[in-house]
């Protein structure tokens, strides 16, 4: 198993542009969710889907799209890019959300930087 | 409200101990995790504790939760270089979207 992949690594946009990062895992995972790291905020969420096409919001979804028409793909679409939304981007999936003891396993990032 | 807080940077000895403490506010949380994330990698889980429990061990790793306090600790014995990363805390009420993280802690093992 390839795990829970993302692409691109590492992308640098202009205030404005548009972009969709890309997410998929191999696990047939029901639960997957997208989280951004910002240096002292820890991790914060974006938005989730508790299985294939259905989406709800995190604690910061503004300015994000979300759909998930596969199990396997979880993609984040920035409409209009802004600055503030420099930072890393983690995807993340597990089984379900019925335990909450039931691993979380991350992707390795995305690194979006918007000038 | 639910806030996790943690120190920012903890700095020990290769053989020593390492205790990274974490402190939550939401009382009805239901499970308290521990990850770690290495340089230019997402983050990995280490173990978790069950909010009933005081105490969970781990060959090297012993998680202490004290309730009262709403304080959560992991401590590393022995530790070693390769146990330099960020350590996150974590609590979720009762599902993974509910899953609140700290600030993360940087660990650094000096040689």
């Amino acid at each position: 198993n390839a795990g829970v992949t993302q692409t691109p690594k590492f992308q640098v946009l202009k205030t404005g542009q548009s972009m969709t990062l890309q997410c998929a895992q191999d696990m047939n995972h029901e639960y997957m969710s997208w989280y951004r790291q910002d240096p002292g905020m820890g991790l914060r969420l974006i938005h989730y889907s508790v299985g294939a096409g259905i989406t709800d919001q995190g604690e910061v979804p503004n300015g994000y799209n979300v759909s998930r028409s596969t199990t396997e793909d979880f993609p984040l679409r920035l409409l209009s890019a802004a600055p503030s939304q420099t930072s890393v981007y983690f995807c993340a999936s597990s089984y379900s959300r019925a335990s909450a003891k039931e691993t979380q396993y991350f992707g390795p990032g995305t690194r979006l930087l918007v000038l | 409200g639910e806030d996790v807080e943690q120190s920012l940077f903890l700095s020990v000895r290769e053989g020593d101990s390492s205790v990274i403490n974490c402190t939550y506010t939401d009382s009805s949380s239901t499970y308290l995790y521990w990850y770690k994330q290495e340089p230019g990698a997402g983050l990995q889980l280490l173990t978790y504790i069950f909010s009933n429990m005081d105490m969970k061990q781990d060959q090297r790793l012993t998680v202490l939760l004290n309730k009262k306090d709403k304080h959560l600790s992991l401590r590393i014995a022995d530790t070693q270089t390769g146990d330099s990363a960020i350590y996150f805390c974590a609590e979720s009420i009762g599902g993974y979207q509910k899953v609140t993280f700290g600030t993360g802690t940087k660990l650094q093992v000096i040689p």
